[in-house]
């Protein structure tokens, strides 16, 4: 059981917008530590998505947003690609723990 | 280019230990906290230990508490696992991660993965 929830997988059609939620509680995201979020595609290693609430690192496309509101967050892909196809994390830190950083269960994105 | 470079696992038998160790390079090392993450067949994320800059700060999630021991070296650009009493659940691919900044807890975020090393507990 993830401290952070996501669903276990989406879907949509290319060209379309989908959304993947991450929900935590006040000890983590609504004590208002940053979210972040990670892309890994099958057998790779995960790579940075957005980091600090809503920054890309270089490379990443505009296509890829994200917001966060009271315990929860969530990342948003607009004009899906096949390319998109892969399994989204959200990670932030949690104070209830041992100093941990904290992942969601993960999400996949399938691109129908 | 930022490089990290796992070794060191391997399959081994319930109880036993291994070493892991990454050596990174393209930055310096000594400004950053290290971490390792893990992730089982088939399954999620799960941050397991982390370092901060000058191995004055240590933490590790609490199913390794204990068992587990990181390290790191900033001579050599390594940071090391020390995995002890290792079970079942403990087999996983173990990556080295980057942190964004130099203390290992708080919000940061990691911005530099290895390719991992998998490591497989089983008699």
């Amino acid at each position: 059981q993830s401290v952070l929830t996501q669903p276990p997988s989406v879907s949509g059609a290319p060209g379309q917008r989908v959304t993947i939620s991450c929900t935590g509680s006040s000890s983590n995201i609504g004590a208002g530590y940053d979210v972040h979020w990670y892309q890994q595609f099958p057998g790779r290693a995960p790579k940075l998505l957005i980091y600090a609430y809503n920054n890309r690192p270089s490379g990443v496309p505009d296509r890829f947003s994200a917001s966060k509101s009271g315990t929860s967050a969530s990342l948003a892909i607009t004009g899906l690609q096949a390319e998109d196809e892969a399994d989204y994390y959200c990670q932030s830190y949690d104070t209830s723990l041992s100093g941990s950083r904290v992942f969601g269960g993960g999400t996949k994105l399938t691109v129908l | 280019e930022v490089q990290l470079v796992e070794s060191g696992g391997d399959l081994v038998q319930p109880g036993r230990s291994l070493r892991l160790s990454c050596v990174v390079s393209g930055f310096t090392f000594d400004d950053y906290a290290m971490h390792w993450v893990r992730q089982a067949p088939g399954k999620g994320l799960e941050w397991v230990s982390g370092i901060s800059w000058n191995s004055g700060k240590l933490v590790y999630v609490d199913s390794v508490q204990g068992r587990f021991t990181i390290s790191r070296d900033n001579a050599k650009n390594s940071v090391y696992l020390q995995m002890n009493s290792l079970r079942a659940e403990d087999t996983a691919v173990y990556y080295c991660v980057k942190d964004y900044y130099g203390s290992a807890s708080g919000g940061g975020y990691f911005d530099y993965w290895g390719q991992g090393t998998l490591v497989t507990v089983s008699s």
